[in-house]
């Protein structure tokens, strides 16, 4: 069976300093990977989406970035963190676009 | 992309059936509807799709019209651990595409 594994849980970083969160699926291939940011209850916001290696897409304008260095694997990082970037951190995949997505398990981030 | 218009929250008691609807007057030929449920401190988790008319899983049931513009889901015999934001999303599977997440609704059941 897939699982999506997301670390760290959570994570207290200062202004300014970088951010680095890693996200890993196993038991598929080829799948789809989103992150999404959530603020305290809101809805999510789509982050970056990802097709394939090294094909990323961006859907906001802001200071983080994200990767795809192996097929299940998708990272989301920052040089530079800002007090807003502040919330709930998701990764989810899917089997194709707009399929069913599964979730991992997120990482609450607070900048101080 | 299809814009969905779902309630911001609703109360309900335990042992109730919960239908929690869901507008996408814009909805595409080829766009599915997808039903996810949210805890607190958690991810989404995939609940049900649909295309048309009825579909049924050990969860819950959705039951989408014939003009697909709107749809509805059931979750029967609700129980306090219910509780949680369900979120409804209109898109096509066929298509490098995205969905996007609304605020959805935020069921609370009460005992």
């Amino acid at each position: 069976s897939q699982t999506i594994h997301q670390w760290p849980a959570t994570l207290v970083q200062p202004v300014g300093s970088p951010l680095s969160l890693e996200c890993t699926v196993e038991g598929t291939s080829n799948p789809n990977l989103y992150w999404y940011r959530q603020a305290a209850g809101r809805g999510l916001q789509l982050l970056f989406y990802s097709v394939g290696i090294g094909q990323i897409s961006s859907e906001v304008p802001q200071n983080l970035s994200a990767s795809r260095p192996q097929d299940r694997q998708f990272i989301l990082s920052s040089k530079k963190l800002l007090l807003s970037d502040s919330g709930f951190y998701l990764c989810a995949w899917s089997e194709r676009p707009n399929q069913p997505q599964h979730f991992g398990d997120g990482t609450r981030l607070s900048i101080l | 992309l299809a814009k969905t218009t779902q309630p911001i929250s609703m109360d309900s008691y335990e042992g109730q059936e919960v239908n929690i609807t869901c507008s996408h007057n814009n909805i595409a030929t080829n766009d599915y509807i997808t039903w996810y449920q949210q805890f607190p401190s958690q991810g989404p988790r995939f609940i049900i799709q649909g295309y048309k008319t009825k579909v049924t899983n050990e969860v819950a049931s959705l039951f989408i019209p014939a003009d697909r513009k709107s749809s509805t889901l059931s979750l029967p015999r609700v129980s306090l651990s219910d509780t949680a934001v369900y979120y409804c999303l209109v898109g096509d599977r066929g298509r490098d595409d995205k969905i996007i997440f609304g605020k959805g609704t935020r069921l609370h059941i009460l005992p």
